[in-house]
């Protein structure tokens, strides 16, 4: 089993720019989430599905785009990258109420 | 205000030490988990907990549902223990069921 994997690890990006964050899993998951990660402060939520075919927002949505066509891929979409979203994004996949398990991450800058 | 709050926010201790790092909570939980974050940035799960306490190897949580809190004990610190601790609680709040709140972190520094 590869785990949850995500890509790219890191990424550079002009103001306006669009691009997508992928994330797959191969643990059969139902639940899947994308997170982001600033200094000083928690991992917050932006994203999460609880099957294929139903996403919902989290704390920080705006500005992103998510789907969830098959059960194992969960792409985060940046519709216009702004600087305020530059940080360290992570995806998850979990068991409903079970342990989460992660990525290695996305290192996003937005100039 | 963050639901979730660790304490010390950063952690320096000699090898072989024994280390607790806290994490009090706000909201109704149906578990708490601890995680790790080495850097370079992976995320990795060490305990998911509803109650009581939970052993892996020299790593110990606890939790103690009525005053909200847990703890996170490192037993004979090892400098390979550096890394940071973070704290989160699964809401069981009908509109952010399941749900993690996290807390900020706290950053472990074992020196030999």
């Amino acid at each position: 089993n590869a785990g949850v994997t995500q890509t790219p690890k890191f990424q550079v990006l002009k103001t306006g720019q669009s691009m997508t964050l992928q994330c797959a899993q191969d643990m059969n998951h139902e639940y899947m989430s994308w997170y982001r990660q600033d200094p000083g402060m928690g991992l917050r939520l932006i994203h999460y599905s609880v099957g294929a075919g139903i996403t919902d927002q989290g704390e920080v949505p705006n500005g992103y785009n998510v789907s969830r066509s098959t059960t194992e891929d969960f792409p985060l979409r940046l519709l216009s990258a702004a600087p305020s979203q530059t940080s360290v994004y992570f995806c998850a996949s979990s068991r409903l109420g079970g342990v989460r398990h992660f990525g290695n991450g996305t290192r996003l800058t937005v100039t | 205000k963050n639901e979730v709050e660790q304490s010390p926010q950063n952690l320096t201790a000699q090898e072989g030490e024994f280390i607790t790092i806290n994490c009090s909570y706000s909201v109704g939980i149906s578990a708490l988990h601890w995680l790790q974050q080495h850097p370079g940035g992976g995320i990795v799960s060490l305990f998911m907990l509803s109650s009581g306490k939970k052993k892996h190897g020299r790593l110990i949580a606890t939790i103690n549902i009525q005053e909200k809190h847990s703890s996170l004990h490192i037993t004979a610190s090892h400098p390979r223990d550096s890394a940071v601790y973070i704290c989160a609680v699964r809401s069981d709040r009908g509109s952010t069921l399941g749900r993690l709140y996290f807390g900020r972190g706290t950053q472990l520094t074992v020196w030999p």
